[in-house]
């Protein structure tokens, strides 16, 4: 159990739809990070939240949105489905120093999407 | 821009069967490469870092090597309960601290 909680588990919705997953850290963690995985796109970063902040983007669309509360939990918004955003999302969370070593991020079981 | 290649896609091997998974990469500056394990189902399941050429680390029968251009990821003496596909993943230099991944590869360990 890497102590990173996603939920829900499964969503099944339809195109159009807004969905939202939810994300816990590891109790100590400041860095949320989210990842989607697709089979023909493999682990793609999205998005990084630190102590409530963003601090870095990746492949995310405009359509998708994240925010990190006080509580350290987060949310990724997905708006406007299409099909093509069917795939597993995952949150991370980390330890961020201020020097080396590096920290690892450790992953939730994820949020598997299905878009109908 | 930053790229990771895994090799090979996939790999059978008998149980007890000694093993390795290439990494190859290419990064601005490295400031780690770390291995995961996927199961099906789940999320990937950290093993290793390693921050500098010439660095290994152990674990069972796992080990993660490191050179400028490549890690490896030995399997010594595999059984099937290591079958789960590897990942690959480094950070490069500089504030942002996101990992970028390889496509994995699929293990599969035959009693």
């Amino acid at each position: 159990d890497s102590g990173v909680t996603q939920t829900p588990k499964h969503l099944i919705t339809a195109t159009g739809q807004r969905v939202t997953l939810r994300c816990s850290p590891r109790s100590g963690d400041l860095s949320v990070y989210w990842y989607q995985q697709s089979l023909d796109q493999g682990l793609q970063f999205l998005i990084q939240y630190y102590n409530g902040e963003e601090r870095a983007k990746g492949n995310i669309l405009e359509r998708f949105s994240a925010q990190q509360f006080p509580d350290l939990h987060s949310e990724l918004n997905l708006s406007s489905l299409e099909l093509g955003d069917s795939a597993l999302y995952f949150c991370a969370s980390s330890v961020e120093p201020p020097g080396p070593p590096e920290e690892p991020q450790h992953f939730g079981d994820g949020t598997r999407l299905s878009i109908l | 821009e930053d790229q990771v290649t895994q090799s090979p896609e996939a790999l059978r091997l008998q149980e007890g069967e000694s093993s390795s998974l290439n990494c190859s990469y290419t990064v601005s500056g490295l400031r780690g490469l770390f291995w995961y394990r996927q199961d099906p189902g789940k999320g990937p399941e950290f093993l290793f870092t390693l921050y500098s050429a010439g660095e290994e680390k152990e674990k069972e029968r796992l080990k993660a090597t490191l050179t400028k251009k490549e890690s490896f990821l030995h399997i010594t003496a595999p059984k099937p309960e290591d079958s789960a596909t590897y990942l690959c993943a480094v950070r490069p230099a500089g504030s942002a601290r996101q990992l970028t991944f390889g496509s994995g590869t699929q293990l599969t360990v035959l009693p």
